[in-house]
């Protein structure tokens, strides 16, 4: 069955620093989506885009937050200067269509921030 | 806005007993429902999802979920449980007419004991 791949599995930075995730999405999706989760919090929508635009995003993902997919198949998420409070696991997932498809969620990357 | 509760932040039951995991949802329009499973250093895994019709819906590894629109719930069951169904499950909804972000609930772990 086909896989999101997301690359590193675990990321460590120092505050302040730049870091890129990485997800290769199925390969038939064209919706992207990015979720984080904070240890012993709730997955938390990030972003989510469509044919190379942002469609949605929420509070969490301020001007320190962008995504892109530079060369059509990789899908990133950059966060420019990271912060303490960015460590988390950060989820890719990826969709078909809209409405009634379910999204397909990689194995995550760990952020640590310190 | 949309909201996902989960009550029960961990549930026990006896290997061949019945699981049901709770959740109740609100959203202003009509609910897309889903149901995720995530294991150890894993992403979360698709297991079912209602969208429209049977209140009562199938997915994977033997497990199903009833819709209930007066109660507002779309609890998770099993009939018989196995000690592989250990693991962390999310309820998760998407608002139809509010775009294509999931909002997951807490998450309750559910362990089968032997």
């Amino acid at each position: 069955e086909p896989e999101v791949t997301q690359t590193p599995s675990h990321q460590v930075t120092q505050m302040g620093q730049e870091v890129i995730l990485r997800c290769v999405p199925i390969s038939n999706h064209l919706y992207f989506y990015w979720y984080r989760q904070i240890l012993g919090q709730k997955v938390e929508f990030l972003v989510s885009f469509y044919n190379n635009e942002i469609s949605e995003k929420s509070e969490i993902f301020d001007d320190q937050f962008s995504v892109e997919r530079p060369d059509g198949s990789n899908f990133t998420l950059k966060i420019r200067s990271t912060k303490l409070e960015d460590s988390a696991m950060y989820f890719c997932a990826t969709g078909e269509g809209t409405s009634n498809q379910p999204q397909h969620f990689g194995d995550g990357t760990r952020l640590s921030i310190l | 806005a949309q909201s996902v509760a989960q009550p029960e932040d961990q549930v026990n039951v006896a290997e061949g007993n019945p699981l049901t995991v709770k959740c109740t949802y609100s959203v202003s329009g009509n609910p897309y429902l889903f149901w995720y499973v995530q294991y150890p250093n894993r992403g979360l895994q698709f297991l079912l999802k209602y969208i429209t019709g049977d209140n009562l819906v199938k997915g994977s590894y033997g497990f199903e979920a009833e819709f209930n629109k007066s109660q507002t719930s779309f609890h998770l069951k099993k009939p018989s449980a196995l000690v592989s169904d250990s693991a962390l499950y999310f309820c998760a909804v998407r608002d139809w007419a509010a775009g294509n972000k999931l909002t997951f609930g807490g998450g309750t772990r559910v362990l089968v004991k032997p």
